[in-house]
């Protein structure tokens, strides 16, 4: 079945970057997600990749795919005190018809001044 | 706005009660899901219907009932309710359901006493 990992926590200092790691087991994944939960709130859409990509930027944000291992990893460059919140890697996995979206345990990160 | 939007934000009941959670989305989606988070921030989904058509029902008690009276809504229903339903509870919606990403309503955070 489909199994998605993460750390837990991160601390970083303002300004510095941050990385999220993240490993998976399904090999039929097509997409991987990037979300981002600030407290109280629901799941925001960062970023994803396509699985036959092994690196997307989007301003701030890179992810780097290596297929071969099953790891994702999210790099925030300057991480700033509003980057705090708990990010959440996700693939979308078979389920009988369906390709059901399974997330990881979430990475709470925290910037400090 | 365009959004995934979901009432009540909070809901406080005693065990053994009937509730509802209303779930709308005006993205223009076909494809809606329910996702629970419990304490620890895991996320597991619950249900997915395309087009009024459940695809996804995943080990749920049969306390809870996914209602979707057309693509737009996706609401559930939950009877006598236990101390273990206390969670918060996701709607979600995304074009097909096969590899596009989901988009989150806020949440409702249901507490059962």
């Amino acid at each position: 079945g489909e199994d998605v990992e993460q750390s837990l926590f991160l601390s970083v200092r303002e300004g510095d970057s941050s990385v999220i790691n993240c490993t998976y087991t399904d090999s039929s994944s097509t997409y991987l997600y990037w979300y981002k939960q600030e407290p109280g709130a629901g799941l925001q859409l960062l970023t994803y990749i396509f699985s036959n990509m092994d690196m997307k930027q989007d301003q701030r944000l890179t992810v780097l795919l290596n297929k071969k291992d099953k790891h994702l990893s999210l790099r925030i460059a300057d991480t700033q005190t509003g980057d705090s919140a708990i990010y959440f890697c996700a693939e979308r996995a078979i389920s009988g018809s369906a390709r059901q979206l399974t997330f990881g345990s979430g990475t709470q990160l925290t910037v400090l001044p | 706005d365009t959004a995934v939007s979901q009432t009540p934000k909070y809901l406080v009941t005693q065990m053994g009660n009937d509730k509802s959670i209303k779930c709308e989305q005006n993205l223009g989606h076909d494809t809606m899901y329910w996702y629970k988070q419990d304490s620890k921030k895991f996320l597991k989904i619950m249900f997915s219907y395309n087009n009024k058509e459940l695809i996804i029902n995943e080990t749920v008690p049969n306390r809870f009932s996914p209602k979707s009276p057309d693509k737009a809504h996706l609401n559930l229903h939950i009877n006598s309710l236990e101390l273990g339903d206390s969670a918060v509870y996701f709607c979600a919606s995304s074009l097909g359901f096969v590899n596009s990403p989901l988009h989150f309503g806020n949440g409702t955070r249901l507490t059962v006493t």
